[in-house]
């Protein structure tokens, strides 16, 4: 079956502007969780959507935001764009809950993101 | 709030040889801990988990990892690496809902 799809895989934006990046989860999935990866920070954990609720949610400000659709699709969206935005965005669905036993995430390829 | 620390930023190996990555874990619960791996470009593969149960674990590709509770570690282990091998390997720990992961270590292999 098909993997976790991120759209798109490169993009180039500068500082001030906004971003959406676009997850489709492997089919039945129904949690979605997002990560950032930079060289400096490494993998940080953004937010978990399960059922079109947000669930969980890292430590990031309000200029980060996500959501969750009917098909569990999920979308990524980043407002006034900084130069240390830049990163590969990673997306990973699972089809277990958690709180029901450990949770196996399946990752997408990412989207880099490039802020000038 | 749990931690993964992987000692070593970068290591090289020659191709044939024993592999061994080191990982440590904090958590005050039975730990749900993986190891996965990433190629230039590329997202995050799952090589194994360790859930419960054998503390000795299989993955994919020929690695392993065996869990130590009194040592807090989970480290990633191959007999014979090959070139193919070459990428970067996180270990993370499930806890509060989220996977957190170590820094990495970049694997290079020599002919």
């Amino acid at each position: 079956k098909a993997g976790v799809t991120q759209t798109p895989r490169y993009l180039i934006k500068t500082r001030g502007q906004q971003v959406t990046l676009s997850c489709s989860p492997i089919s039945g999935h129904r949690s979605v969780s997002w990560y950032q990866q930079t060289p400096g920070q490494g993998l940080q954990f953004l937010f978990e959507y399960f059922s079109e609720t947000q669930r969980n949610k890292g430590n990031f400000p309000g200029r980060f935001s996500g959501r969750q659709f009917s098909n569990s699709r999920s979308e990524m969206n980043v407002s006034t764009l900084e130069l240390g935005d830049s990163a590969l965005y990673l997306c990973a669905s699972s089809g277990q809950v958690y709180n029901s036993g450990a949770n196996v995430l399946t990752f997408g390829a990412g989207s880099r993101l490039t802020v000038l | 709030a749990q931690s993964v620390t992987q000692p070593d930023i970068h290591i090289t190996v020659s191709e044939g040889a024993s592999l061994e990555l080191r990982c440590n874990y904090s958590y005050g619960a039975t730990p749900y801990l993986f190891w996965y791996v990433q190629s230039p470009g590329q997202g995050l593969q799952l090589l194994l988990k360790y859930f419960s149960g054998d503390t000795l674990v299989q993955g994919i590709k020929g690695f392993e990892a065996e869990f130590k509770r009194s040592q807090s570690s989970f480290n990633l282990r191959k007999p014979s690496v090959h070139w193919s091998d070459a990428a970067e390997y996180f270990c993370a720990v499930e806890g509060n809902e989220k996977l957190t992961f170590g820094t990495g270590t970049r694997l290079t292999i020599i002919p």
